[in-house]
């Protein structure tokens, strides 16, 4: 149980052009959940907290209009990258808390990664 | 805001030996939790063990063990009798038990099990 997936696994967009990524918890509910990026042999960075029926929560230094975050239902949240860059290339992750469980279990995606031409 | 420190970019260990990763935080909470997960090359981010910082009896999860010092915002991971599989990007992570319970994130460490 407590699987997570992310759709695509793997995008390639042109400068200029927004691309959406899928995060979906299969088999619980999750009230919350998280979007992080990690940029090459690097740590994860958390940018952005969602929860359900509610505007996402921003960390520092990320730009809400540039990666715009959607968790509309208790299994499904969307990060949108808009008018991607290269500099936007990464691995983006997301993580799903199960309301049901544990309260601070976070279960994890496989990844997206993205890249910009 | 709280800062965890993984001081070891790289290790490595011989099959079936016992390796330390170490991790250091900082914090005023009283309160919080404390992850290592494992990253191999796949990036599927993989949970390994936990604490709670309330506990202080140290977690064990079958070969990996952790050393928590409340006190000393210490808390290393001990891989023990090793193996190939073991070979993995490992991060510590910090937990508040509130305000969406988002995680923080050390730097990593990259092991390597030599056979």
């Amino acid at each position: 149980g407590a699987v997570v997936s992310q759709h695509p696994s793997w995008v390639i967009c042109k400068s200029g052009t927004s691309v959406k990524i899928e995060c979906r918890s299969l088999d619980f509910q999750a009230t919350t959940m998280f979007w992080y990026r990690q940029f090459p042999k690097q740590s994860l960075m958390l940018m952005a907290t969602s929860n359900e029926g509610s505007k996402a929560t921003y960390e520092q230094g990320v730009e809400k209009d540039k990666f715009l975050i959607n968790h509309a239902s208790l299994t499904l949240s969307t990060l949108t990258v808009t008018s991607a860059h290269p500099e936007d290339s990464s691995f983006y992750i997301c993580s799903a808390r199960d309301r049901g469980g544990w309260s601070y279990e976070q279960y994890f995606g496989p990844g997206t990664r993205l890249t910009v031409t | 805001a709280q800062t965890v420190t993984q001081s070891q970019p790289e290790m490595s260990v011989q099959e079936a030996e016992t390796v330390t990763l170490s991790c250091t935080y900082d914090t005023s909470e009283n309160n919080y939790y404390l992850f290592w997960y494992k990253q191999p090359p796949s990036r599927q981010m993989i949970l390994v063990i936990r604490q709670e910082a309330y506990k202080q009896q140290n977690a064990t999860e079958n070969r990996f063990s952790v050393n928590f010092q409340k006190a000393a915002k210490s808390f290393s991971l001990k891989i023990s009798d090793s193996q190939l599989g073991d070979t993995a990007m490992y991060f510590c992570a910090f937990m508040k038990p509130y305000n969406n319970n988002d995680m923080r994130f050390g730097a990593g460490t990259r092991l390597t099990v030599k056979p």
